[in-house]
């Protein structure tokens, strides 16, 4: 597609219940970040990959958190057993390779209640 | 390990006016690039600039302008006659530069309002 793209843009669910956030990253772009912005702050590094493997998970904040992403394009960030304090924006950006500049998809705002 | 700081949470101003966005870091890489973007009330984060640690000239594109020192650990982002357009969070970011990705550590961001 033209750009990156987050399904669902907005997701409510009960604590203590799985969700899966969906990214599309550009067509092409062999890197692929999340990132989670918590309100009124900035955008902090969950997990990068190259192509199909995490190359980088070290801002995965618990065991709750996963990322997968098969094929090289598709993403998925799974969250288990929801808890309050993850409510937040979900961003996910792709790039062309490591020394270029990211694209930022709108994010996928949940709310965990 | 990398920090970004945005010492200013929120600044207003009156169209057409200059604005001023402050940006320290700290890091103990010697190579790094440097970065800012725009977040507009959509929640994309729009790219605006990349500097990398080598190059020091200030850079001007259209209405934007940046400073990039660093004797000080700054990079500050200046906009010239303001537009309402304009109002939106504006985050500065950090990231060492690395064969194996660049996952970028962000400061917290300036809120930007411009009233018309």
């Amino acid at each position: 597609g033209a750009g990156v793209s987050q399904t669902p843009s907005n997701k409510v669910t009960e604590k203590g219940k799985y969700v899966e956030l969906r990214c599309d990253p550009i067509s092409g772009h062999t890197a692929l970040y999340w990132y989670r912005q918590s309100l009124g702050q900035g955008p902090e590094f969950l997990i990068y990959f190259q192509g199909t493997g995490a190359a980088d998970d070290s801002g995965l904040p618990n065991d709750r958190f996963f990322a997968v992403r098969p094929e090289g394009s598709v993403s998925t960030l799974k969250i288990q057993r929801t808890e309050r304090g993850d409510s937040a924006v979900y961003l996910c950006a792709s790039s062309p390779g490591t020394d270029y500049g990211y694209t930022f998809g709108s994010g996928t705002r949940l709310t965990v209640v | 390990a990398q920090k970004v700081t945005q010492a200013q949470t929120e600044i207003s101003v009156v169209e057409k006016e200059d604005v001023t966005l402050d940006c320290v870091y700290e890091t103990r890489d010697t190579t790094y690039y440097l970065f800012w973007y725009k977040q507009p009330p959509s929640g994309e984060l729009v790219f605006l600039i990349r500097r990398n640690s080598f190059d020091e000239q200030n850079e001007i594109s259209g209405r934007y302008s940046w400073n990039f020192q660093k004797s000080t650990s700054s990079f500050n982002f200046t906009i010239t006659a303001s537009q309402v357009v304009d109002s939106a969070v504006y985050f500065c970011a950090l990231t060492p530069i690395k064969a194996a990705g660049n996952k970028l550590t962000f400061g917290g961001g300036t809120r930007v309002l411009v009233k018309p």
